[in-house]
């Protein structure tokens, strides 16, 4: 089992809240990324980190911003959220060189109302 | 542009009937193809990652395979605790850069 954790499990909220998704890893991987995944849909790269204060936006236009202070944590935020941000957020790491597996947290099942 | 299809979107199979999951890819600079298993509310769990054409990886009752087009994961004498989406993902171009994934296919085995 990887040792990724992400916080809330769930979570249903108001349209225009401010929410953070948590991420954390345990095994110092450098790179981590976040991936949204709709129902019978593949997952999408939101965003992804190679290190301590690198961060870049992945294919799918995201109105979220992460940051990537200390290697373990890869918190991203929802300034204003919207019922289109309505989705399951799956964060992930991973270590070493060349082709790495990812390993996934259990994700964020996020409901705007 | 890179790209993944997953075959067939879903297989109801009995216990103990063997099959094949198919995932094509279309990609400049294969650099790894990946095999992940989802269980309804959880995260992907890894499975295997091939590297190269005529390459093969076991666990149990899983085996995948991979050519130059697509990658097979054959499922021996399933069980019901077999049940899951498996997703192929494939990574391409730069050492590091994120996976590209299919839409799985959602294998459901009865007893």
């Amino acid at each position: 089992e990887a040792d990724i954790y992400q916080t809330p499990r769930y979570l249903v909220i108001g349209t225009g809240k401010k929410i953070t998704l948590e991420c954390s890893q345990t095994m110092g991987h450098d790179k981590m990324y976040w991936y949204q995944q709709d129902p019978g849909m593949e997952l999408h790269l939101i965003h992804y980190s190679y290190g301590v204060n690198s961060t870049e936006k992945g294919d799918l236009s995201s109105e979220s911003t992460v940051s990537r202070i200390r290697t373990e944590h890869f918190p991203l935020t929802l300034e204003s959220a919207r019922p289109s941000h309505t989705s399951q957020y799956l964060c992930a790491s991973s270590g070493g060189g060349g082709s790495s597996p990812l390993h996934f947290g259990n994700g964020t099942r996020l409901t705007v109302t | 542009e890179d790209q993944v299809t997953q075959s067939p979107e879903a297989l109801r199979l009995q216990e103990g009937e063997s099959s094949s999951l198919n995932c094509s890819y279309t990609v400049s600079g294969l650099r790894g193809l990946f095999w992940y298993r989802q269980d309804p509310g959880k995260g992907p769990e890894f499975l295997f990652t091939l590297y190269s054409a005529g390459e093969e990886k076991e666990k149990e009752r899983l085996k995948a395979t991979l050519t130059k087009k697509e990658s097979f994961l054959h499922i021996t004498a399933p069980k019901p605790e077999d049940s899951a989406t498996y997703l192929c993902a494939v990574q391409a171009g730069q050492a590091g850069t994120a996976l590209i994934f299919g839409k799985g296919t959602t294998l459901s085995v009865s007893s």
